[in-house]
């Protein structure tokens, strides 16, 4: 099956400072989603993104899907940024499984 | 509204004995699975179901055994109940019929065996 590692593992930053998550996938996708857990286990859905870019807030997400990467930035980061940042993809149509990738640890230092 | 929600959140149970968790989703998806995280935090898919139909069984153990009443609903019922179960499920919903679906999330169903 499809492969999807995320790097770095573990990030610790202070607040103020923008990040660059990483994607990579083995193999073509047709849907790759990022999410971010919080500290409380929630997973919420933070962008659908199989190619292109996209912007939300302090968050943007681009998907180069003819390299097989995605990536995540967060800008000027807050505490609530904290968590786990997981990239997910699908390699074909309809109701196939979403793969997870191996997950970024995000902490955010006051 | 708590779009997809399970019940229930937290289950202390000893080795041996049978539970279930329930899962509803009130955004009229077609499509509901069952994920499992571990304590590494990686998260697989178990199950899917579409339109009570299922779909996707990740060679997942037979004491394991997912329910679907209707589109709404899919339970999961976990027999004979080992250490090794112990983990976080997720349950989640989209709609159908494309890959260009997003996926929503319950808010998880924090699992200990003892």
């Amino acid at each position: 099956g499809i492969q999807v590692e995320q790097s770095p593992p573990d990030l610790i930053l202070q607040e103020g400072a923008n990040s660059t998550l990483r994607c990579n996938f083995s193999d073509s996708v047709n849907n790759l989603q990022w999410f971010h857990q919080n500290p409380w286990g929630q997973l919420i859905n933070l962008f659908y993104i199989p190619s292109g870019t996209k912007q939300n807030g302090r968050l943007s997400a681009t998907t180069v899907a003819t390299e097989r990467y995605s990536l995540l930035y967060i800008s000027s980061s807050q505490t609530t940024d904290s968590g786990v940042y997981f990239c997910a993809v699908k390699t074909g149509f309809g109701n196939e499984k979403l793969t997870f990738g191996t997950g970024t640890r995000l902490t955010i230092i006051p | 509204d708590t779009a997809v929600s399970q019940t229930p959140k937290y289950l202390v149970t000893q080795m041996g004995n049978d539970k279930s968790i329930k899962c509803e989703q009130n955004l009229g998806h077609d499509t509901m699975y069952w994920y499992k995280q571990d304590s590494k935090k990686f998260l697989k898919i178990m199950f899917s179901y579409n339109n009570k139909e299922l779909i996707i069984n990740e060679t997942v153990p037979n004491r394991f055994s997912p329910k679907s009443p209707d589109k709404a609903h899919l339970n999961l019922h976990i027999n004979s109940l080992e250490l090794g179960d112990s983990a976080v499920y997720f349950c989640a919903s989209s709609p159908a019929g494309t890959a260009k679906n997003t996926i929503y999330f319950g808010e998880g169903s924090w699992l200990t065996v003892v």
